[in-house]
């Protein structure tokens, strides 16, 4: 079946630090792949978004690109701020109704 | 544009209790999902309906969760009676009308975070 596997955390950072959140999945077709992500207090916000083969999907500083070779999507950051603390969730969809999650990553940036 | 909003943002019960909580979806939009994160772990899928019907009910965990939506409009997920490993945080997604979801976005309410004790 389709699931979605990434990085355990706590991951603690100081800040301006280089972000690397991994992400793999297994999934039949050709899904869509998101990170959202949950700030403290708030729900989920959708960060960025790929379609395809080899797009990047980007938003605030944040990176991902779709690798269908390596069905990874990993999370970049080049400098994250204390503000980017908060729990991310990368997410597939395979064009149907059901979006299938990670377990969460909770990022910690010490100022 | 109003967003996803549920009510109780958190909720605490003993076990037994019922619970009822409560989506109100974007406005216009036909499919409304319930997932469920528990105990830090990954959020899963509950339910889908398509206006006032029930698409997808293949994450239901068991008889003891019933889920409503009068109307096409909210929804309603109710446990009767709850138990502890019920506890965790419950959101509510929803997206616009399409034969298939597009790019299958969801937009996501802020959760409930519901305690059984």
């Amino acid at each position: 079946g389709n699931s979605v596997t990434q990085m355990e955390g706590p991951v603690t950072l100081s800040e301006e630090a280089f972000l690397t959140i991994n992400c793999t999945y297994t999934a039949t077709g050709y899904p869509s792949l998101f990170w959202y992500v949950q700030y403290p207090g708030e729900g989920l916000q959708l960060l960025l978004k790929a379609t395809k083969a080899d797009d990047k999907g980007s938003n605030k500083g944040f990176e991902a690109t779709y690798r269908k070779e390596t069905t990874s999507f990993h999370l970049e950051k080049g400098s994250v701020q204390v503000s980017d603390s908060a729990v991310y969730f990368c997410a597939l969809n395979t064009g149907g109704f059901k979006t299938i999650f990670g377990a969460g990553t909770r990022l910690f940036v010490k100022a | 544009e109003a967003g996803v909003t549920q009510f109780p943002s958190h909720s605490v019960i003993e076990k037994g209790q019922t619970v009822t909580l409560r989506c109100d979806p974007i406005s216009g939009h036909d499919n409304l999902y319930w997932y469920r994160r528990v105990m830090g772990k990954e959020i899963k899928f509950l339910l889908h309906f398509v206006k006032e019907s029930k698409q997808d009910e293949s994450g239901m965990p068991n008889n003891r969760f019933l889920a409503e939506r009068t109307g096409g409009t909210y929804s309603t997920l109710k446990v009767q009676p709850a138990e502890l490993e019920d506890s965790g945080v419950y959101f509510c997604a929803s997206s616009p009308q399409s034969r298939y979801s597009g790019t299958g976005r969801q937009y996501f309410g802020p959760g409930t975070r519901l305690t059984v004790t």
